[in-house]
């Protein structure tokens, strides 16, 4: 079946420095999201990407997807103790007809 | 707007008992999800519901039941918990399942020990 695998699993940087998280499908996606949760929190919607290539940001965040669509990634410069949290993406099949999430990627921030 | 509110937002069961944990959506969203989240393994999705009316198996469907009672309201029921259900449960809901308005507003979630 479809699977949507993201690496790494955990992420320590020092407060100031970058951080990417990569999310990679078996298959082929018709749109992929992208969620945050804080420790102790729920999933909150950041972004979502459709077409293939397709560049994004927010602020310090840039979400890419990749010209096949079947790889994303989120990419945080300057990093700071409030981006602290597992970062998940979502990829939707084509089709639309199911939603996988990749497992995450919890960021560690050191002040 | 509260967005997607759950009840309880804990619970400790002991093995063989049963329970419902409740979801409400006061978006209008058409399409409604339980989730459960384990340590290192994300979200995986237990049961979703498309549209009013409907509900379908995800993942994981195996020891629970789910009822969709009208467009707000999604609950999901263990008939008999047992420790392996011992988890974070999210709601969540979003505006329609197939299509590019897929973004889903999840709860707060329950926490659950099944001892």
């Amino acid at each position: 079946g479809q699977q949507v695998m993201q690496i790494p699993q955990y992420q320590h940087v020092q407060e100031g420095e970058d951080f990417t998280t990569y999310c990679n499908s078996s298959t082929t996606l018709s749109n992929i999201q992208w969620y945050k949760q804080r420790p102790g929190g729920h999933p909150v919607f950041l972004i979502q990407l459709v077409k293939s290539g397709e560049v994004k940001k927010q602020k310090r965040l840039t979400f890419q997807f990749g010209e096949a669509k079947k790889n994303s990634s989120l990419h945080i410069t300057a990093t700071q103790t409030t981006d602290v949290g597992t970062y998940f993406c979502a990829g939707v099949n084509t089709g639309g007809f199911k939603t996988i999430f990749g497992a995450g990627t919890r960021l560690f921030v050191k002040a | 707007n509260a967005g997607v509110t759950q009840t309880p937002k804990f619970q400790v069961l002991k093995t063989g008992q049963s329970m419902t944990l409740q979801c409400a959506q006061d978006m209008n969203h058409n399409s409604m999800y339980w989730y459960r989240q384990d340590p290192g393994m994300g979200l995986r999705l237990i049961y979703y519901s498309a549209s009013e009316g409907t509900t379908d198996k995800g993942e994981v469907p195996n020891g629970y039941n789910v009822s969709r009672l009208n467009k707000r309201e999604f609950s999901l029921r263990l008939e008999s918990a047992a420790p392996s259900q011992t988890s974070v449960y999210f709601c969540a809901s979003s505006v329609e399942r197939v299509g590019i308005y897929n973004e889903q507003f999840f709860g707060p979630g329950t926490r659950l020990t099944v001892l």
